[in-house]
């Protein structure tokens, strides 16, 4: 699987939009890109995936670019709960939940 | 629907000793898999277990085991303890193999002292 690269933390400001990039310059055909979160204390929690084209859910919007080979999450109104270790993992996905966490990184949303 | 639980939540051992976590997943749901996570290595797949048969398995040495049940609920066991092995344990559980996202449990914090 594919190796991702993030930023090790950023902020963003309460009720702003929250832009946090992935690098996957090595990602393949097959890969899809997920993204999970970690707020202190839990077990990470699925946000959204995709493949190649752009993804949109109840929480976040994902924006992957022509060539793949980086991506960006979006979560368009932050909240103070929204403070986590975000997880950007590329990933096979044909078998198999054996997911490569890296370190992420950590969101402070500040009001 | 209930999540996942995994119990017991916390749990000390001295070093030598085994330990056993357990892991209910969501109903329906029939993978489910173990991470470990600590400060320095992050969090590391361990294995994963869909109708009762590993499917999966992490870089860990071999003190570190589990198990599946017909009711998909699963077991793991580290044997012969070691300080390092100090840390949190997640479950997660998905519906299916291939293509769904994982719903993880709160964890087992495991101490080694």
């Amino acid at each position: 699987d594919a190796k991702t690269t993030q930023p090790t933390s950023m902020d963003c400001a309460e009720g702003r939009a929250a832009n946090l990039p992935c690098n996957h310059s090595t990602i393949s055909g097959n890969e899809y890109v997920y993204w999970y979160r970690q707020i202190h204390s839990q077990g990470p929690q699925y946000i959204i995936h995709g493949l190649k084209n752009n993804e949109t859910n109840e929480m976040a919007s994902l924006i992957i670019t022509e060539d793949r080979k980086s991506s960006t999450l979006i979560l368009p109104h932050a909240t103070l709960r929204d403070t986590a270790v975000y997880y950007c993992i590329v990933k096979r996905d044909n078998y198999g939940q054996n997911f490569v966490f890296g370190p992420g990184t950590r969101l402070s949303v500040l009001p | 629907k209930a999540g996942v639980t995994q119990t017991p939540r916390y749990l000390i051992k001295t070093r030598g000793q085994q330990v056993t976590l357990s892991c209910s997943p969501i109903s329906g749901h029939r993978s489910v898999s173990w991470y470990q996570q600590t400060p320095g290595q992050g969090l590391q797949f361990l294995f994963e277990y869909f109708s009762e048969t590993q499917r999966n398995k992490g870089n860990f040495p071999g003190r570190f085991s589990g198990r599946q049940f017909s009711n998909s609920r699963s077991e793991m066991n580290v044997s012969t303890l070691e300080l390092g092995d100090s840390a949190l344990y997640l479950c997660a559980s998905s519906l299916e193999l291939a293509r769904n996202e994982q719903f993880f449990g709160p964890g087992t914090r495991l101490t080694v002292l």
